[in-house]
């Protein structure tokens, strides 16, 4: 039943080494999101892509990349991790309908800590 | 300018009272979506209720409702008959037109306590 999976749940990694967290969905829809989320923050949405295209938010770091093989997956990457990235990382689908009832399914999040 | 405030840090509610949690968003654009979502503790975003710009009447779902006032660009969440399990965070968030992105608010954290 699951919708929009993401693993893992929970993902340890050392400072500098490089992290991959993945997304699937069962949903179909164009759009996947990557948002990060720190304790008590909204979230904060990194990247976008509408089928293969790409979108990235102006503030994103260039140690955070993504990667959409097809329309079910996609990948974050993190390339050199810091502590500051330890946050949850929510993936996220919708239509992408040119309606603004188009509405965000999110998956469980992946909670990264950094060592 | 922000798209979307949520004035309120925290709230704490007694349970079965109802309890409004405040929005407000700022847009240009005629066509746009309002949306709230709740966050437990787990972390995972879940989707309650849905405002559209040209609605005419308030949207409710069970114990949500949406109290829509376009004038004055706000969009309060309304939870009656509240529960322990309502305790979370609370999101408001904007979609504008035919775009993609999402803005959210910085969140209201409900405690109902028993």
């Amino acid at each position: 039943d699951a919708m929009v999976i993401q693993n893992p749940r929970y993902q340890v990694t050392q400072f500098g080494k490089p992290v991959t967290l993945s997304c699937s969905q069962t949903l179909n829809h164009n759009v996947m999101y990557w948002y990060q989320q720190k304790s008590s923050q909204a979230p904060k949405l990194l990247f976008h892509y509408y089928d293969k295209d790409f979108n990235n938010e102006a503030d994103t770091p260039d140690n955070f990349q993504s990667r959409r093989p097809n329309t079910s997956f996609c990948f974050l990457d993190i390339r050199s991790p810091g502590l500051g990235d330890a946050a949850m990382y929510l993936c996220a689908t919708s239509r992408g309908q040119s309606l603004s009832t188009d509405t965000q399914y999110f998956g469980p999040g992946t909670r990264l800590t950094v060592l | 300018a922000q798209k979307i405030t949520q004035t309120q840090p925290g709230m704490f509610v007694q349970e079965k009272e109802a309890v409004t949690l405040d929005c407000t968003y700022d847009t240009s654009d005629p066509s746009y979506g309002l949306f709230w979502y709740k966050q437990p503790s787990s972390g995972e975003m879940i989707f309650l209720i849905y405002q559209g710009s040209y609605d005419q009447q308030n949207a409710t779902e069970g114990r949500y409702s949406l109290n829509f006032q376009k004038a004055r660009k706000s969009a309060n969440l309304v939870i009656s008959a509240s529960q322990l399990g309502d305790s979370a965070m609370y999101f408001c968030a904007m979609r504008e037109g035919n775009f993609n992105k999402f803005y959210f608010g910085s969140g209201t954290k409900l405690n109902v306590k028993p």
